[in-house]
């Protein structure tokens, strides 16, 4: 079965800074990624998924990011965070074990902006 | 894309009690799963519920304590039997469209659940 695993379980940035929030997975043949984002006291929505094709995928809210097959990674990548984008990241890979199609979520990241 | 709703989106019960939960997509859908989220914690996938069929479940969990319902292809509810504190958790309610791993799933909002 597939995994992930997001390496940071919290990240803190000022506002308008850079932001990197790291994401592994498991090795496969073929691989199906999803980063979601998690509000307070909301549910999931998704931020961008890469299915094939460019390694660069661009998402929601100015979110991108960037698949590394030789690294088995798919980092999420913001160039400006707002205080708006607090809130906790799940990476998420597609596994099909058991016959049938679900996602594997990593632990999450809590991303925290501060003014 | 689809809008997901569920009810309650809280509740407070006692232990050894039962909570049903009803998730309502406003579009056919083929998939629909649930989720636990523990506090401060990540999803964990209970089961996925297929339309006319039984639902799947993940290792770890079983129908006994978490029984499922998907009458048609908007609906489902997954019920939380006889209830301990260790239950306290988000359960959340996913549909992906259309049953291929590239489908995105779309979630609702959760309820927000604490067994005293």
């Amino acid at each position: 079965a597939q995994s992930v695993t997001q390496l940071d379980s919290q990240v803190p940035v000022f506002e308008e800074a850079p932001v990197e929030l790291r994401c592994n997975y498991s090795s496969s043949v073929s691989v199906y990624l999803f980063w979601y984002v998690q509000y307070p006291n909301q549910g999931l929505q998704l931020l961008l998924k890469y299915l094939s094709g460019s390694t660069l995928v661009k998402g929601i809210n100015g979110f991108e990011a960037e698949f590394n097959k030789s690294q088995t990674s798919f980092h999420l990548r913001k160039p400006s965070v707002h205080i708006s984008d607090t809130a906790e990241y799940f990476c998420a890979v597609s596994d099909r074990s058991g016959g049938y199609n679900k996602l594997i979520f990593g632990a999450g990241t809590r991303l925290a902006v501060h003014p | 894309s689809a809008v997901i709703s569920q009810k309650p989106s809280r509740d407070i019960c006692q232990r050894g009690t039962s909570l049903t939960i009803q998730c309502q997509v406003d579009s056919q859908v083929t998939m629909m799963f649930w989720y636990r989220q523990q506090p401060g914690q990540s999803l964990t996938l209970i089961a996925t519920a297929n339309q006319g069929s039984e639902a799947t479940y993940e290792s770890g969990f079983v129908i006994d304590k978490f029984p499922i319902s998907r009458p048609n292809l908007t609906f489902s509810t997954l019920t939380v039997s006889n209830m301990s504190p260790e239950d306290s958790s988000i359960y959340l309610c996913s549909a992906g469209t259309g049953g291929k791993p590239t489908d995105t799933q779309y979630f609702g909002p959760g309820t927000r659940l604490t067994v005293l």
